[in-house]
C-alpha cells in the first residue's frame, strides 16, 4: 500500500501570498495517477488536479501541480479568500487501494 | 453532466449492516465512467478510500475493510451500493459516492452515518 504524507499539516497564509503544498509518497507513484482535492466546511471534496499537473475544469491558472516519482506539490501562485480549504492529495495508480494523504488546512493568517 | 446522489439510513446499530445506495442521473453507469467508487469521512477526519467498481463489475477493497464490505451495481437501476457489515463506532462517517474518470471527477454531496444503539 502507498502511503501519502502531506505537510505541513496546516498552513497559514495571507491572501495575495503564495501556498506550496507537499505531497510525499512511500513508493513511485505515476504521474498520470496523482490528483489533488479542494474541500471548503461542509462540502464533498472537488477535483483540483488530476495526472499530477493538469487543472479540472472550474479552477483558475493560479493552482499548479507538479512533480513526480514520490514527491508532488500544489501550488497557489495568489491566494483568494476562496481558496482557504483542507486539501487532499490521492493516488489512483495501476492497483488499490486508491489512498489519500491526511490533508493540508489551508488556513488565513 | 453527471449527478450522484447517495441514499439510505442515517442510523445503524452496532453489530448490523450499513447499507447506502448512490444514484446516477445525467448518464449510464455502464459506460459514463471508468469506475465508481465510495469514500468516507469521520467527523473532522480526513478521506478513505473505501472501494471501487469497475462497469465490468470487477471490484476492489480498502484491505483494512476488505473483509465487511461489498459494492454492487444495478444497471437497471443506474445505482451502484455500499454494504459494510458488523459496524462499530468506528464506522461513523460521511459516506460519499463518486465517479472516476481515472480520478474521482464527480462526487456526491454525501450522507452521515452514525452508528449507535
Amino acid at each position: 500500500e502507498i502511503v501519502l504524507t502531506q505537510s505541513p499539516g496546516t498552513l497559514s497564509l495571507s491572501p495575495g501570498e503564495r501556498a506550496t503544498l507537499s505531497c510525499r509518497a512511500s513508493q513511485s507513484v505515476s504521474s498520470s495517477y496523482l490528483a489533488w482535492y479542494q474541500q471548503k466546511p461542509g462540502q464533498a471534496p472537488r477535483l483540483l488536479i488530476y495526472g499530477a499537473s493538469s487543472r479540472a475544469t472550474g479552477f483558475p491558472d493560479r493552482f499548479t501541480g507538479s512533480g513526480s516519482g514520490t514527491d508532488f506539490t500544489l501550488t497557489i501562485s495568489r491566494l483568494e479568500p476562496e481558496d482557504f480549504a483542507v486539501y487532499y492529495c490521492q493516488q489512483y495508480g495501476y492497483s488499490p487501494p486508491y489512498t489519500f494523504g491526511q490533508g493540508t488546512k489551508l488556513e488565513i493568517k | 453532466q453527471l449527478h450522484l446522489q447517495e441514499s439510505g439510513p442515517g442510523l445503524v446499530k452496532p453489530s448490523e449492516t450499513l447499507s447506502l445506495t448512490c444514484t446516477v442521473s445525467g448518464g449510464s453507469i455502464s459506460g459514463s465512467s471508468y469506475y465508481w467508487g465510495w469514500i468516507r469521512q469521520p467527523p473532522g477526519k480526513g478521506l478513505e478510500w473505501i472501494g471501487s467498481i469497475y462497469y465490468s463489475g470487477r471490484t476492489y477493497y480498502n484491505p483494512s475493510l476488505k473483509s465487511r464490505v461489498t459494492i454492487s451495481v444495478d444497471t437497471s437501476k443506474n445505482q451502484f451500493s455500499l454494504k459494510l457489515r458488523s459496524v462499530t463506532a468506528a464506522d461513523m462517517a460521511v459516506y460519499y459516492c463518486a465517479s472516476a474518470m481515472p480520478a474521482f471527477d464527480i462526487w456526491g454531496q454525501g450522507t452521515m452515518v452514525t452508528v449507535s444503539s
